[in-house]
């Protein structure tokens, strides 16, 4: 069964500060894919990344960079220099080839001027 | 491209009303679409998936009596609450695929913007 876990349920930083959100996850299959989206306060659903259980490479854009780590099941999301704009809910989520997403159950982002 | 509609985006009404809530893929067809409901404060849990010209398959607890759901073309989806309720107030969402076609797409889910029902 797939499950993905978000430990963090609110964080909250200062302005330009760093701040990385953790996302655990299980699967029984070896393709997978994993994905993180932003919601924020209007509730719409923003996709940020989608990775593939065969890549394990690290991602970078702009501020955000991701890092994927099979050992140890995890999917981390970094914001550098993080900015009030990016307060929002931030959901980690699995799908096993075709199948709909199961989803962490988030973690909310707040960052104070 | 690969827009999906969500209509309407907020509803407020009373209890005992039913409740039609539309998912479009504007610009693709989609062979599925998927709805999730999401409560204040927590995560997105998937409801029903539902396939063009075929019934829905609902997650277990999810009321199919309850929700209705219609998929009759490539291009639309229905949600109906049926004889709503307080505790049926909730977020939806609806997404849309073109299923095997984006397998290895960099995005196979396109979601609609949600709506926001509130029963009285």
């Amino acid at each position: 069964a797939q499950k993905v876990t978000q430990a963090q349920t609110e964080i909250s930083v200062v302005e330009k500060e760093d701040v990385t959100l953790d996302c655990v996850y299980e699967t029984r299959d070896t393709t997978y894919y994993l994905f993180w989206y932003k919601q924020p306060p209007s509730g719409e659903l923003v996709f940020l990344i989608r990775r593939n259980s065969f890549d394990e490479q690290n991602e970078i854009s702009g501020r955000y960079s991701w890092n994927f780590q099979k050992s140890t099941s995890s999917f981390n999301f970094t914001i550098t220099a993080s900015q009030v704009v990016d307060s929002a809910v931030y959901f980690c989520a699995l799908s096993e080839g075709d199948t709909p997403l199961v989803f962490g159950k988030g973690t909310r982002l707040s960052v104070i001027a | 491209g690969a827009v999906v509609s969500q209509h309407p985006s907020w509803v407020i009404c009373k209890s005992g009303t039913s409740v039609k809530i539309e998912c479009r893929s504007l610009d693709f067809q989609a062979t599925t679409m998927f709805w999730y409901r999401q409560f204040p404060k927590q995560s997105l849990m998937l409801m029903a998936t539902s396939n063009e010209g075929s019934k829905a398959t609902y997650e277990q607890g999810v009321e199919k009596d309850k929700f209705l759901i219609n998929h009759a073309s490539l291009t639309l989806s229905t949600l109906t609450v049926t004889s709503a309720h307080p505790e049926d107030s909730s977020f939806y969402i609806c997404s849309a695929t073109m299923g095997p076609l984006e397998l290895y797409s960099n995005q196979p889910q396109h979601f609609g913007d949600g709506t926001r029902l509130s029963i009285l």
